[in-house]
């Protein structure tokens, strides 16, 4: 079946870097595009971005523009997402999710999650 | 960014209830507005997409309506693992934006 595996819990510095993976079984890895979302302690979901499996593309929010770097190997069906300069309130549980297609912008897959804590 | 605004924030009822969620849209959204039903500790799941369109596997006590600003997400009859938290999603540009969230409480 369709599946989504992140990797395990992070705790990371002020000013670290956080790279999550995101390995995908189950289905055609270029088939679907790929999204990323967070939800931090109490707040409701945030999109991070998307990026286009099987061409690279990319779309980030805006509030993560200069932070944020998805990548993906369509040889592993695997995405990553990494944040730099990393805060406080960057602590939250980040997931993969996949999109219906390519381009619909809604996720119907989702990994289980990867909580990243941003503690000194 | 387009803002998506749910009502109620929680909400109480039994087994067997009929259950109405509201969301609706800082602008035009079309029919790109999605609902997501989330569990403590698993991942979300896609209910309906595009405004009224079941996601394959969900029963078909979910439904949902609307269109342009307003839209709905209803539970026919309330079963015991429908307690959760649902969320609207519009996916009509990016960023896409969710709502607060509906806590649906025993």
């Amino acid at each position: 079946q369709v599946q989504l595996v992140q990797s395990g819990a992070e705790v990371k510095i002020p000013g670290a870097s956080v790279k999550v993976f995101c390995k995908t079984s189950g289905y055609t890895f270029t088939s679907h595009a790929i999204h990323w979302v967070r939800q931090a302690p109490g707040q409701r979901l945030e999109w991070m971005g998307w990026i286009h499996t099987g061409n690279g593309n990319t779309i980030y929010s805006q509030n993560f523009q200069d932070r944020i770097s998805f990548t993906r190997d369509p040889s592993a069906s695997t995405a990553y997402m990494e944040l730099n300069s990393l805060r406080f309130e960057d602590t939250a549980v980040y997931s993969c999710a996949r999109d219906r297609g390519l381009q619909y912008y809604d996720m119907d897959v989702w990994g289980q999650g990867t909580t990243v804590t941003v503690s000194s | 960014d387009i803002q998506m605004t749910q009502s109620p924030s929680s909400l109480s009822a039994s087994v067997g209830d009929r259950v109405t969620i509201t969301c609706r849209a800082s602008q035009n959204i079309a029919s790109y507005l999605n609902w997501y039903q989330c569990k403590p500790g698993k991942a979300p799941k896609l209910l309906i997409y595009a405004a009224s369109n079941l996601q394959t596997g969900v029963p078909s006590r979910f439904s949902g309506s609307g269109s342009v600003t307003d839209f709905t997400l209803t539970i026919s009859s309330l079963q015991p693992e429908d307690f959760a938290t649902y969320y609207c999603q519009h996916s009509y540009s990016t960023p896409v934006t969710f709502g607060q969230g509906t806590k649906l409480e025993i």
